[in-house]
């Protein structure tokens, strides 16, 4: 398996919603990403988990809420969006823990805020 | 923060070779990266090099690093219809830090 999976592929939620995305790699890789993408942007990270741990957070609101229970997942909790949150949500994952060699990216879970 | 520079379009004739060009600001970089976006998927990794190489080949792919200039270069050989996508570069910090910083993208089309 050289995938990552992200699921679902498509969200609405409305501002007063809870949603989670899910991203899934049995690929063995110790460090795996959250990354945002606005239309005709490049990536933006959000968060690092290094074996199984927080290791950036790069000043993302409390709204979103990352959360890796074991090495194959990671989780981001979404709770009172605004509309300008609405873009793809791009879940990575590297082999080695500082991510040298490149990231394995899924494809993504397509996000609209109503 | 650091600046990743690419430009925005680039056509070309199937058959072709294809350039696209970054420049980028720190020079501590270690690794940088191609990256291709093809419409709703996520990024596809292409390949990378270390900062201490100049060239770099695979297959179609030519990767060529100006340290000097900070300019990386990406050449595809005999591009193809199904190159058409989005190309981002991408830097990685020295020091330890996990941070990638990507381009701005070059969208490549193909003209059959």
């Amino acid at each position: 398996d050289t995938e990552v999976t992200q699921t679902p592929k498509h969200l609405v939620m409305g501002m007063t919603n809870k949603k989670s995305l899910k991203c899934e790699q049995h690929m063995g890789h110790r460090a795996m990403y959250w990354y945002k993408q606005k239309a005709k942007k490049p990536p933006e990270l959000m968060f690092v988990y290094s074996y199984e741990k927080l290791s950036i957070n790069e000043s993302v609101p409390s709204r979103f809420s990352p959360e890796c229970p074991n090495s194959s997942l990671l989780n981001l909790h979404l709770h009172a969006l605004q509309p300008e949150d609405s873009a793809l949500y791009l879940c990575a994952s590297s082999q080695d823990p500082d991510g040298n060699y490149g990231y394995t990216f899924g494809s993504g879970t397509r996000l609209t805020v109503v | 923060g650091e600046d990743v520079e690419q430009s925005l379009f680039l056509s070309v004739r199937e058959g072709d070779s294809s350039v696209i060009n970054c420049t980028y600001t720190d020079s501590s970089s270690t690794y940088l990266y191609w990256y291709k976006q093809e419409p709703g998927a996520g990024l596809q990794l292409l390949t990378y090099i270390f900062s201490n190489m100049d060239m770099k080949q695979d297959q179609r792919l030519t990767v060529l690093l100006n340290k000097k200039d900070k300019h990386l270069s990406l050449r595809i050989a005999d591009t193809q219809t199904g190159d058409s996508a989005i190309y981002f570069c991408a830097e990685r910090e020295a020091g330890g830090y996990q941070k990638v910083t990507f381009g701005t993208g070059t969208k490549l089309q193909v003209i059959p």
